[in-house]
């Protein structure tokens, strides 16, 4: 199965800053890579698909790119709501799996 | 709008069983792949099962032999029924359907199985 790692663990930001989240592939994926947020003690909500589409609903403060084995989410400026968990997973193949997760956390 | 609601978690004794449902409501139920994902207390996201608009169904190695998922299109549910149960499927269980064409959103709130 494919592994994918996340960097860093945890990102300590303060509202207004710019966040840079990384998750690396063990193989190629090519563009089958989406983000996901999720809250203490909510569900996971789809971010981006496919690399770089953001999901319906989405503010546009949040975007992804990359292909293959690395990408990237950014967040261009962190409103309060945006402190939370995010995980990267892929849908190449069976299994898909998930990242370990990057915490975003309030400086 | 959307909705999937878990329903039929708890506490279940090492090597027991039990169903998840998972009701669906607000879209066209069989025109979806439908998904399991599983959070143990305090890890992160591990995807279980799912299940396409054809009934083709997909497993994890962690669970498979051991899990079965089902989808009934009359009465927009989908199902877990888990069987050998351990302390390692201990977790918080998600519903969600399918979207763009492999991805997972909406996701029910999450149903608690803990398994002791």
């Amino acid at each position: 199965e494919i592994v994918l790692t996340q960097s860093p663990v945890t990102l300590s930001l303060s509202p207004g800053e710019r966040a840079t989240l990384s998750c690396r592939a063990s193989q190629s994926v090519s563009s089958s890579l989406g983000w996901y947020q999720q809250k203490p003690g909510q569900a996971p909500r789809l971010l981006i698909y496919d690399a770089s589409n953001r999901a319906t609903g989405i503010p546009a403060r949040f975007s992804g790119s990359g292909s293959g084995t690395d990408f990237t989410l950014t967040i261009s400026s962190l409103e309060p709501e945006d402190f939370a968990v995010y995980y990267c997973q892929h849908r190449s193949n069976w299994p898909p799996t998930f990242g370990q997760g990057t915490k975003v956390e309030i400086k | 709008e959307v909705q999937l609601l878990e329903s039929g978690g708890g506490l279940v004794q090492p090597g027991g069983s039990l169903r998840l449902s998972c009701a669906a409501s607000g879209f066209t139920f069989n025109n979806f792949d439908m998904t399991w994902v599983r959070q143990a207390p305090g890890k992160g996201l591990e995807w279980v099962s799912t299940i396409g608009t054809t009934s083709i169904t997909y497993y994890a190695d962690s669970v498979k032999g051991r899990f079965t998922i089902s989808r009934d299109n009359s009465k927009n549910t989908m199902y877990l029924q888990m069987n050998s149960l351990s302390a390692e499927d201990t977790a918080v269980y998600f519903c969600a359907k399918g979207v763009y064409q492999g991805w997972f959103d909406p996701w029910g709130q999450g149903i608690l199985v803990t398994v002791s």
